[in-house]
């Protein structure tokens, strides 16, 4: 069965520094996507990012960046220059390719940029 | 293009009531879901629909809360009757039918059930 950790819960940052988010997968398939997710007050569920599992490749995109590691079934966020606007709850997910697409996610992780 | 749209944004209603919210997908996505997030939790999927077909509701509470998408396009999502632990928001979320497709969501119906 597929499952997803979010170990920290509240986050909280000072302005312009960076935060990472941790995320540890479970999953018995061989394909399969993971997911970031933003949730800010208003609780609509943004899009973020999403890998598959045949490429590791890490990269950047503006602000955030990822880490995703096989080896150790990771797949870390990374917010750069944290401003307020970026004060939400994240959630990391995934899916099987033999899911019918379901997404398995995580507790999410509360990130306070102060000020 | 249009998001996923979901109505009402808000609802109260007393245990014992029944209550309805509708979605509208992205044009063109025939994959539909509804999940249900408790407050401090990760949402959960309910059911999930391709075109008007039901893929998934192992985890619908069918005894309680059922759903149709008539047409393959718009949804509804029914409680009836309400509990007290129903109480979460409900969100809507639309994809393209193939595997590892990314799900776009709605802004959710905050249901509160006193």
């Amino acid at each position: 069965a597929q499952k997803v950790t979010q170990a920290q819960t509240e986050i909280s940052v000072v302005e312009k520094e960076d935060v990472t988010l941790d995320c540890v997968y479970e999953t018995r398939d061989t394909t399969y996507y993971l997911f970031w997710y933003k949730q800010p007050p208003s609780g609509e569920l943004v899009f973020l990012i999403r890998r598959n599992s045949f490429d590791e490749q890490n990269e950047i995109s503006g602000r955030y960046s990822w880490n995703f590691q096989k080896s150790t079934s990771s797949f870390n966020f990374t917010i750069t220059a944290s401003q307020v606007v970026d004060s939400a709850v994240y959630f990391c997910a995934l899916s099987e390719a033999r899911g019918n697409n379901r997404l398995a996610f995580g507790k999410g992780n509360q990130v306070v940029v102060i000020p | 293009e249009a998001g996923v749209a979901q109505s009402p944004r808000y609802k109260i209603i007393e245990k014992r009531q029944s209550v309805a919210f509708w979605c509208n997908p992205i044009s063109g996505h025939a994959t539909l879901y509804w999940y249900q997030q408790i407050l401090g939790q990760g949402p959960k999927l309910l059911i999930q629909f391709q075109n008007n077909g039901v893929v998934d509701d192992s985890q619908l509470p069918k005894d309680r809360f059922s759903a149709e998408r008539l047409k393959g396009v718009d949804s509804t999502l029914k409680i009836q009757p309400a509990k007290l632990e129903d109480s979460a928001v409900y969100l809507c979320a639309s994809s393209r039918p193939s595997g590892g497709e990314t799900q776009y969501f709605g802004p959710g119906t905050r249901l509160l059930v006193l």
